[in-house]
């Protein structure tokens, strides 16, 4: 089975300034990792997915990833954020061996504030 | 419709009593998923079915169940409610030919069991 270790629970950041996210995961098989994004009160929507090739994937809203095959992770970073940025952020990773349902990490509370 | 529904938005409900929560979406999406989301624990999978006629457990599956007569709705059932099954529950679906594509979500079912 596999399974993703978001690092940090909460992560407050001025607005303007760059930020990461962190994710690392554990499979023994080939992944497919995505970064999804929860604003207050609303279901989830995909920011980026990586499923093969390039291993800087570019997503919506300005944010990227990189996945890190040698050091399995998947960290999503932004140059400069937003106050419209504030929500949870959720990384989330599926597998051939798991019916590729997806496995969630808790999430990361982004807080942008002026 | 446009995507997923979900009915209700929220419920309270007492312990004990029958609830089923709905999901229809018209996306002709062949896989529909169920999680819940508690604070501190991110999403996690209640029940999936990869097509019409079948479904499968996820890593929550105890006192849920789930049924899939067609493609469109896929209906989650609390037998008899407990407050431990107090969540927002999220219901999801993903197509097309690939097995791991982007899983779409619809915006939620806030349940409180007292």
């Amino acid at each position: 089975a596999q399974s993703v270790t978001q690092l940090d629970s909460q992560v407050p950041v001025f607005e303007e300034a760059p930020v990461e996210l962190r994710c690392n995961y554990s499979s023994s098989v080939s992944v497919y990792l995505f970064w999804y994004v929860q604003y207050p009160n609303q279901g989830l929507q995909l920011l980026l997915k990586y499923l093969s090739g390039s291993t800087l994937v570019k997503g919506i809203n300005g944010f990227e990833a990189e996945f890190n095959k040698s050091q399995t992770s998947f960290h999503l970073r932004k140059p400069s954020v937003h106050i419209s940025d504030t929500a949870e952020y959720f990384c989330a990773v599926s597998a051939s061996n798991s019916g590729y349902a997806l496995n969630f990490g808790k999430g990361t509370s982004l807080l942008v504030t002026p | 419709i446009a995507g997923i529904t979900q009915a209700p938005t929220s419920q309270i409900l007492a312990a004990g009593r029958r609830m089923t929560l709905r999901c229809t979406q018209d996306m002709r999406h062949n896989a529909m998923y169920w999680y819940r989301q508690d604070l501190g624990l991110g999403l996690r999978l209640i029940h999936y079915s990869n097509t019409a006629g079948t479904t499968g457990k996820g890593e929550v599956p105890d006192g849920y169940s789930v049924s899939r007569a067609n493609t469109d709705d896929f209906p989650l059932t609390l037998a008899s409610a407990v407050p431990s099954q107090t969540s927002v529950y999220f219901c999801a679906s993903s197509g097309g030919s690939l097995p791991y594509n982007e899983q779409f979500f619809g915006p939620g079912t806030r349940l409180t069991v007292l």
